[in-house]
Protein backbone atom coordinates (compact mmCIF):
# COMPACT_ATOMS: atom_id res chain seq x y z
CA UNK A 1 0.00 0.00 0.00
CA UNK A 2 1.26 3.46 -0.96
CA UNK A 3 2.61 5.55 2.45
CA UNK A 4 1.50 9.02 2.60
CA UNK A 5 2.50 11.43 0.36
CA UNK A 6 3.87 15.00 1.00
CA UNK A 7 5.67 17.94 -1.27
CA UNK A 8 7.18 19.43 -1.71
CA UNK A 9 9.82 18.00 0.25
CA UNK A 10 11.75 21.40 0.75
CA UNK A 11 11.51 24.87 0.44
CA UNK A 12 13.35 27.70 0.98
CA UNK A 13 11.16 31.02 1.63
CA UNK A 14 11.95 34.86 3.10
CA UNK A 15 10.15 35.74 5.73
CA UNK A 16 6.96 37.37 5.48
CA UNK A 17 6.20 35.26 2.76
CA UNK A 18 4.19 32.58 2.24
CA UNK A 19 4.35 28.93 1.99
CA UNK A 20 1.64 25.56 1.20
CA UNK A 21 2.41 22.19 2.28
CA UNK A 22 0.16 19.54 0.48
CA UNK A 23 -0.39 15.84 1.77
CA UNK A 24 -2.05 13.09 0.81
CA UNK A 25 -3.30 10.43 3.14
CA UNK A 26 -2.92 6.70 3.30
CA UNK A 27 -5.95 5.36 1.33
CA UNK A 28 -9.12 4.73 3.70
CA UNK A 29 -7.66 6.64 6.65
CA UNK A 30 -10.20 9.15 7.88
CA UNK A 31 -7.82 10.96 10.45
CA UNK A 32 -5.23 13.44 9.32
CA UNK A 33 -2.86 15.37 11.47
CA UNK A 34 -0.37 17.79 10.69
CA UNK A 35 2.96 17.95 12.75
CA UNK A 36 5.83 20.69 12.93
CA UNK A 37 8.70 19.35 14.26
CA UNK A 38 11.61 21.72 15.02
CA UNK A 39 15.59 20.83 15.03
CA UNK A 40 16.30 18.43 18.34
CA UNK A 41 12.68 18.17 18.99
CA UNK A 42 9.85 15.70 18.89
CA UNK A 43 6.97 16.20 16.85
CA UNK A 44 4.34 18.24 17.91
CA UNK A 45 0.94 18.48 16.68
CA UNK A 46 -0.77 21.37 14.74
CA UNK A 47 -4.42 20.21 13.64
CA UNK A 48 -5.94 17.03 13.95
CA UNK A 49 -8.69 16.08 10.48
CA UNK A 50 -11.42 13.75 10.79
CA UNK A 51 -12.68 13.20 7.58
CA UNK A 52 -12.98 17.42 6.60
CA UNK A 53 -13.59 18.48 9.76
CA UNK A 54 -11.22 19.50 12.45
CA UNK A 55 -10.90 17.98 15.85
CA UNK A 56 -7.85 19.38 17.46
CA UNK A 57 -6.49 22.97 16.48
CA UNK A 58 -5.49 24.12 19.97
CA UNK A 59 -1.90 24.52 19.18
CA UNK A 60 -1.96 25.98 15.58
CA UNK A 61 -0.88 29.50 15.68
CA UNK A 62 -4.06 30.85 14.01
CA UNK A 63 -2.80 34.22 13.07
CA UNK A 64 -0.77 32.92 10.57
CA UNK A 65 -1.38 29.08 9.70
CA UNK A 66 -4.70 27.50 8.52
CA UNK A 67 -5.06 24.34 7.32
CA UNK A 68 -7.88 22.44 5.38
CA UNK A 69 -9.15 19.17 4.05
CA UNK A 70 -11.93 20.06 2.06
CA UNK A 71 -13.35 16.28 0.27
CA UNK A 72 -11.59 14.21 3.65
CA UNK A 73 -8.71 12.93 1.60
CA UNK A 74 -5.91 15.70 0.53
CA UNK A 75 -4.77 18.20 2.89
CA UNK A 76 -3.22 21.39 2.92
CA UNK A 77 -1.25 23.48 5.88
CA UNK A 78 -0.84 26.91 4.62
CA UNK A 79 1.67 29.51 6.57
CA UNK A 80 0.61 33.34 5.94
CA UNK A 81 3.22 35.50 6.35
CA UNK A 82 6.20 33.06 7.79
CA UNK A 83 8.45 33.73 10.39
CA UNK A 84 11.56 32.66 11.40
CA UNK A 85 11.08 30.70 14.02
CA UNK A 86 8.90 28.55 11.78
CA UNK A 87 11.65 27.11 10.12
CA UNK A 88 10.79 23.74 10.26
CA UNK A 89 10.24 20.18 9.22
CA UNK A 90 6.15 19.57 8.52
CA UNK A 91 5.17 15.97 9.04
CA UNK A 92 1.32 14.80 8.03
CA UNK A 93 0.36 11.70 9.21
CA UNK A 94 -2.74 9.77 8.93
CA UNK A 95 -4.53 6.75 11.14
CA UNK A 96 -7.19 4.18 10.29
CA UNK A 97 -10.10 4.49 12.87
CA UNK A 98 -9.37 1.11 14.79
CA UNK A 99 -5.75 1.47 14.88
CA UNK A 100 -3.73 4.68 17.22
CA UNK A 101 -1.07 4.06 15.03
CA UNK A 102 -0.52 7.05 12.90
CA UNK A 103 1.69 6.31 9.82
CA UNK A 104 3.86 9.63 8.88
CA UNK A 105 5.16 11.26 5.56
CA UNK A 106 8.56 11.98 4.87
CA UNK A 107 7.70 15.75 5.42
CA UNK A 108 8.60 18.93 4.22
CA UNK A 109 11.63 21.26 5.66
CA UNK A 110 11.23 24.49 5.30
CA UNK A 111 13.76 26.99 5.77
CA UNK A 112 12.90 30.63 6.42
CA UNK A 113 15.17 33.55 5.93
CA UNK B 1 4.16 17.28 27.89
CA UNK B 2 6.20 19.89 26.19
CA UNK B 3 9.17 19.21 24.41
CA UNK B 4 11.94 20.73 25.30
CA UNK B 5 15.86 21.23 25.10
CA UNK B 6 17.70 21.95 21.63
CA UNK B 7 20.41 18.81 23.17
CA UNK B 8 19.02 14.97 22.43
CA UNK B 9 20.50 12.52 24.73
CA UNK B 10 22.59 10.26 22.97
CA UNK B 11 23.74 6.45 22.74
CA UNK B 12 26.57 4.75 21.10
CA UNK B 13 26.97 1.53 20.78
CA UNK B 14 28.99 -1.33 18.96
CA UNK B 15 27.38 -3.31 16.26
CA UNK B 16 25.89 -6.33 18.09
CA UNK B 17 25.41 -5.03 21.10
CA UNK B 18 22.47 -4.58 23.08
CA UNK B 19 20.81 -1.04 23.25
CA UNK B 20 18.43 0.15 25.43
CA UNK B 21 16.75 3.61 24.97
CA UNK B 22 14.79 5.00 27.99
CA UNK B 23 11.34 7.34 28.22
CA UNK B 24 10.02 9.13 30.67
CA UNK B 25 6.32 10.44 30.33
CA UNK B 26 3.97 12.73 31.80
CA UNK B 27 0.61 11.35 32.27
CA UNK B 28 -0.44 9.06 34.53
CA UNK B 29 -3.77 8.94 32.78
CA UNK B 30 -2.00 7.55 29.37
CA UNK B 31 -3.28 4.42 28.19
CA UNK B 32 -0.96 3.14 25.23
CA UNK B 33 2.26 4.26 24.24
CA UNK B 34 4.55 3.47 21.09
CA UNK B 35 8.22 3.67 19.76
CA UNK B 36 9.01 5.32 16.75
CA UNK B 37 11.87 5.73 14.57
CA UNK B 38 13.16 8.27 12.78
CA UNK B 39 15.82 8.25 10.24
CA UNK B 40 17.64 11.50 9.25
CA UNK B 41 15.41 13.21 6.37
CA UNK B 42 12.43 10.53 6.79
CA UNK B 43 9.60 10.96 8.73
CA UNK B 44 8.89 8.70 11.80
CA UNK B 45 8.60 4.78 11.27
CA UNK B 46 6.49 3.12 13.69
CA UNK B 47 8.20 0.09 15.79
CA UNK B 48 6.53 -0.92 18.46
CA UNK B 49 3.45 -0.30 20.96
CA UNK B 50 2.55 -1.30 24.10
CA UNK B 51 -1.38 -0.27 26.34
CA UNK B 52 -0.91 0.34 30.05
CA UNK B 53 -2.15 -3.03 30.99
CA UNK B 54 0.72 -4.71 29.88
CA UNK B 55 4.34 -4.49 31.51
CA UNK B 56 6.48 -6.15 28.47
CA UNK B 57 5.71 -6.50 24.85
CA UNK B 58 8.25 -8.28 22.44
CA UNK B 59 8.35 -7.80 18.45
CA UNK B 60 11.26 -8.51 16.06
CA UNK B 61 15.08 -7.65 17.85
CA UNK B 62 13.05 -5.45 20.19
CA UNK B 63 11.41 -5.49 23.05
CA UNK B 64 9.17 -2.40 24.82
CA UNK B 65 8.86 -2.07 28.91
CA UNK B 66 6.63 -0.48 30.88
CA UNK B 67 6.68 1.13 34.42
CA UNK B 68 3.70 2.71 35.53
CA UNK B 69 4.67 3.42 39.19
CA UNK B 70 7.62 5.61 37.74
CA UNK B 71 6.19 6.36 34.62
CA UNK B 72 8.83 5.03 32.58
CA UNK B 73 8.92 3.18 28.79
CA UNK B 74 12.21 1.37 27.32
CA UNK B 75 13.00 0.30 24.06
CA UNK B 76 15.48 -2.81 24.22
CA UNK B 77 17.20 -3.19 20.43
CA UNK B 78 19.14 -6.47 20.38
CA UNK B 79 21.97 -7.33 18.43
CA UNK B 80 21.73 -3.33 17.25
CA UNK B 81 22.98 -3.23 13.54
CA UNK B 82 24.26 0.49 11.82
CA UNK B 83 21.26 0.36 10.36
CA UNK B 84 19.36 0.64 13.76
CA UNK B 85 21.35 4.16 13.89
CA UNK B 86 18.55 7.05 13.94
CA UNK B 87 16.81 9.02 16.58
CA UNK B 88 14.41 7.44 18.62
CA UNK B 89 10.85 8.78 20.16
CA UNK B 90 8.74 7.60 22.58
CA UNK B 91 5.04 9.13 22.23
CA UNK B 92 1.99 8.47 24.74
CA UNK B 93 -1.84 8.49 24.32
CA UNK B 94 -3.72 9.73 26.75
CA UNK B 95 -7.07 8.28 27.62
CA UNK B 96 -9.17 11.26 27.54
CA UNK B 97 -11.87 10.75 24.95
CA UNK B 98 -13.65 13.87 22.89
CA UNK B 99 -10.79 15.86 20.59
CA UNK B 100 -8.25 14.69 22.31
CA UNK B 101 -9.06 10.58 21.27
CA UNK B 102 -5.54 9.40 19.17
CA UNK B 103 -3.70 12.20 20.34
CA UNK B 104 -0.21 10.91 20.50
CA UNK B 105 2.56 13.22 22.39
CA UNK B 106 6.03 12.65 21.68
CA UNK B 107 8.55 12.93 23.88
CA UNK B 108 12.19 14.45 23.11
CA UNK B 109 13.93 11.68 21.56
CA UNK B 110 17.04 9.97 21.49
CA UNK B 111 19.79 9.58 18.99
CA UNK B 112 21.27 5.95 18.58
CA UNK B 113 24.90 5.88 16.76
CA UNK B 114 25.71 2.34 15.94
CA UNK B 115 29.57 1.55 15.03
CA UNK B 116 30.68 -0.98 12.84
Amino acid sequence: EAGVAQSPRYKIIEKRQSVAFWCNPISGHATLYWYQQILGQGPKLLIQFQNNGVVDDSQLPKDRFSAERLKGVDSTLKIQPAKLEDSAVYLCASRLGNSYEQYFGPGTRLTVT
Amino acid sequence: GENVGLHLPTLSVQEGDNSIINCAYSNSASDYFIWYKQESGKGPQFIIDIRSNMDKRQGQRVTVLLNKTVKHLSLQIAATQPGDSAVYFCAEKSNAGGTSYGKLTFGQGTILTVHP
